[in-house]
Formats: structure tokens, sequence, C-alpha cells
């Protein structure tokens, strides 16, 4: 299995500030890799698939990167309500596989 | 607009099964793959498997094995995924979600999820 290890696994930020989030993954993804925002109690929020095209209503604050093994979310202009858990998930290869997520806190 | 509506919430025995559904409308049923996610109490998201509608061919996760099935049902564009030799460690929210393949969006829409409770 493609083992994705996300990191941090939880990042304090101030409101205006940039985060950055990174996975990588044990092989080669190509650019199979998708990014979520899930808040408590709620069902997970696709951002990113592809490495890194926005779903349709993300913000553009939103952005991701990289391909093969080493990808990057990032995040501009942290605001209050973006303060969730985060996690990557690799689609190149059965069993898909998540990055165990990164919490951020405003 | 497309939906998924997943089953209610559930209580198990150890040992028990559970089937729960994902309804789908808003879309063609058979265009889109359904994956099912599961997330245990305070714990990451995690994939169980996979079920092309159009066909039913699946593919599962190595960890469920044997314990999972998928099925089908296009006359009603509903999905079912049923979980045997439950345990505790199967206590969890499971979602349903979709996907189209190649280079599509992945996991667009969600179902709202239905939780699973094991106990005795």
């Amino acid at each position: 299995d493609i083992q994705v290890t996300q990191s941090p696994s939880s990042q304090s930020a101030s409101v205006g500030d940039r985060v950055t989030i990174t996975c990588r993954a044990s092989q080669d993804i190509s650019t199979y890799l998708a990014w979520f925002q899930q808040r408590p109690g709620k069902a997970p929020k696709p951002l990113i698939y592809g490495a890194s095209s926005l779903h349709s209503g993300v913000p553009s604050k939103f952005s991701g990167s990289g391909s093969g093994t080493d990808f990057t979310l990032t995040i501009s202009s942290l605001q209050p309500e973006d303060s969730a858990t985060y996690y990557c998930q690799q689609y190149n290869t059965y069993p898909w596989t998540f990055g165990q997520g990164t919490r951020v806190e405003i | 607009q497309v939906q998924l509506v997943q089953s209610g919430a559930e209580v198990k025995k150890p040992g028990a099964s559970v089937r729960l559904s994902c309804k789908a409308s808003g879309y063609i049923f058979t265009n889109y793959y359904l994956h099912w996610v599961r997330q245990a109490p305070g714990q990451g998201l995690e994939w169980m498997g996979m079920i092309n509608p159009s066909g039913g061919s699946t593919n599962y996760a190595q960890s469920f094995q044997g314990r999972v099935t998928m099925t089908s049902d296009t006359s009603t564009s509903t999905v079912y995924m049923e979980l045997s030799s439950l345990r505790s460690g199967d206590t969890a929210a499971y979602y349903c979600t979709r996907y189209f393949g190649g280079n599509s969006p992945l996991f667009d829409f969600w179902g709202q999820g239905t939780l699973v409770t094991v106990s005795s």
C-alpha cells in the first residue's frame, strides 16, 4: 500500500497568516493527490484534486502544488473559518489512502 | 441538484452485521463510482472501498476483505455497504461519496454520514 505522510500534525496560526501543509507519498503517485477540509461533526469538504485543481466554489486562497511524491497545500490570508482538520489523499493506486490529518487552529 | 442521502444511525452488537444505504439523485447514477470512507471517533479518514454501479465491480481495502460487501441497485440509484462480524473498532461515521474517474474532481459530493455504534 502507498503510505501518505502529512506534516505537521497540528499547527497554530493567526488571522492573516499563510499556512503550508505537506504531504509525502511513499511512491510516485503522479498528480493523483487530493486535499479535503473537515470541520468537527461534518463530512469532509473537497478542496483540491489533481494536486493543484481547485474544486468548484473553493476560494482561491487555497492552492495545491506538487507531483510525484511531494505535495503541499497552502492556505493564504487565514481566517477563523479556516480552523479545521485538513487531509490529503492519494488516488493513484488502490487501496486509496489518506494522510493522518493536520489540525489548523487559529 | 446532486444529492447522496444515507440511511440512519445504527446500533449493533459485536458479531452482528450492518447494511448501510446511500441513495443518489441529481445525476446519472451509473456514470460515477461510489466510494465508502469511514471515520472512527477522534480519528482520521479511512477509505473502505468502491463500487462501479454500472456492472457492479468492486474494489475493497485489504483491511476489510472478507467482511465488506458493496452492492448497487440501478433501479433505485442506491448503493449498499454491508459490514459483517462487527467489533467495537467499527464504531465510526460512514460516508459515501462519488467519483467520475480520470482527471475529474475527486469526491465532489458526500453523503451526510451514518453513525454506526457497536456495543454490547
